[in-house]
């Protein structure tokens, strides 16, 4: 069973419509990521996310929100989508006091 | 500012050396990452440090928090060890408490 899984791995869509990405992890762990991979492979924190908190890194615009049905699950929403906003988003969790994260594979979305 | 800086940048090897990619940070931190990513895409989580050294079969990583300085090692490197490694780190104090990454390494190891 995959730990973390994310949907869709890939995702192509037009400019201005809105998406989402589906993340899940089966380990129950409390606290949740997402991360953004641009074009030059560079990886930066978009939300953390625990029962408690949402912490959104600044520099994220809001047409972009992390939506918690439960524990296990963080999707992320996108709203008009932009070209710049191309890239693989990768979901992670961990235990709040844990030493390891685990990172979903990845969901490519490309903005034509 | 806080960076994360890796070094080098790109490094191909060939099979058997020994591998060393060095991290720096800028301000204190509670916690170090090493990360591998796959050609594939996928990230796998190889050590989290706050202090010492840890040991993982043929991979070795070390941390000096005085001199804000992380080290890995790997021993015996085979063409399987080709991806790319990034050094994370978790920042003392306040905003989002996820990682902040280095650019990674790019390391090619040849038979």
């Amino acid at each position: 069973d995959t730990a973390v899984s994310q949907t869709p791995k890939y995702l192509v869509t037009q400019m201005g419509n809105d998406k989402s990405i589906k993340c899940e992890q089966n380990l129950g762990h409390d606290t949740m990521y997402w991360y953004k991979q641009d074009s030059k492979k560079f990886l930066k924190i978009m939300f953390s996310y625990n029962n408690k908190e949402l912490i959104i890194n600044e520099t994220v615009p809001n047409r972009f929100s992390p939506k918690s049905p439960d524990k296990a699950h963080l999707n992320l929403h996108i709203n008009s989508l932009e070209l710049g906003d191309s890239a693989v988003y990768f979901c992670a969790s961990k235990r709040l006091s844990g030493n390891t994260i685990y990172f979903g594979e990845g969901s490519w979305l490309t903005v034509v | 500012k806080n960076e994360v800086e890796q070094s080098p940048q790109n490094l191909t090897a060939q099979e058997g050396e020994f591998i060393t990619i060095n991290c720096s940070y800028s301000v204190g931190i509670s916690a170090l990452h090493w990360l591998q990513q796959h050609p594939g895409g996928g990230i796998v989580s190889l050590f989290m440090l706050s202090s010492g050294k840890k040991k993982h079969g043929r991979l070795i990583a070390t941390i000096n928090i005085q001199e804000k300085h992380s080290s890995l090692h790997i021993t015996a490197s085979h063409p399987r060890d080709s991806a790319v490694y990034i050094c994370a780190v978790v920042y003392s104090g306040g905003g989002a408490d996820g990682l902040t990454f280095g650019k990674g390494t790019h390391l090619i190891i040849q038979p």
